[in-house]
């Protein structure tokens, strides 16, 4: 199994250009969650989702936008990239019933 | 809401020494607490879990943790660690609700001297 899977793994973006940061998972998990990790912190949440069609906001959504149109996928969008979105972001999934994380490779995005 | 603190920025061992990672949290309720490990340029791997029962929890790599509810903590602990041991540790916990979200310390990194 590929697990969670994250495409790019670095990024660099202008002020004010838009990208898609890709993750997959092929377990059949409903739970999916985008967190950014920024140097010497801990992981932020910034959306998840419960389930296909389903997504809320977590702790530091402002700038970011997701949609889950099938159980594999929860792509993460940037609009308007800002230089306080470098970071680190990282896809995780879990399973019904195991409160776990399962987590990709993450994506290094550098806004300049 | 839920936090995490992990008091130690980064702690520098022996190879062969024994370690311990602290972790206190806040919760309302019976946590789920959980410990990650991320190698450099990784992403995040699960060491172990608490959710309920026996409160010393084993896990993968020869690590364990101690649930302790009256002290909040849930601390980790290795009897000798090695040097690939070394890394970045983070503490977690995460909610008992549908979502499930976890809320994640500041992460402890390890040092292993030779």
């Amino acid at each position: 199994n590929a697990g969670v899977t994250q495409t790019p793994k670095f990024r660099i973006l202008k002020i004010g250009q838009s990208m898609t940061l890709q993750c997959t998972q092929d377990m059949n998990h409903n739970y999916m969650y985008w967190y950014r990790q920024d140097p010497g912190m801990g992981l932020k949440l910034i959306y998840y989702s419960v389930g296909a069609g389903i997504t809320d906001k977590g702790e530091v959504p402002n700038g970011y936008n997701v949609s889950r149109s099938t159980t594999e996928d929860f792509p993460l969008r940037l609009e308007l990239a800002a230089p306080s979105q470098t970071s680190v972001y990282f896809c995780a999934s879990r399973r019904e019933g195991d409160y776990g994380y399962t987590f990709g490779s993450g994506t290094r995005l550098t806004v300049v | 809401a839920q936090s995490v603190t992990q008091p130690d920025i980064h702690i520098t061992v022996s190879e062969g020494a024994s370690l311990e990672l602290r972790c206190n949290y806040s919760y309302g309720a019976t946590p789920y607490l959980f410990w990650y490990v991320q190698s450099p340029g990784q992403g995040l791997q699960l060491l172990l879990k608490y959710f309920s029962g026996d409160t010393l929890v084993q896990g993968i790599k020869g690590f364990e943790a101690e649930f302790k509810r009256s002290q909040s903590s849930f601390n980790l602990r290795k009897p000798s660690v090695h040097w690939s041991d070394a890394a970045e540790y983070f503490c977690a916990v995460g909610a008992q609700d549908n979502a499930g979200k976890s809320t994640f310390g500041d992460g402890t990194t390890l040092t292993v001297k030779p």
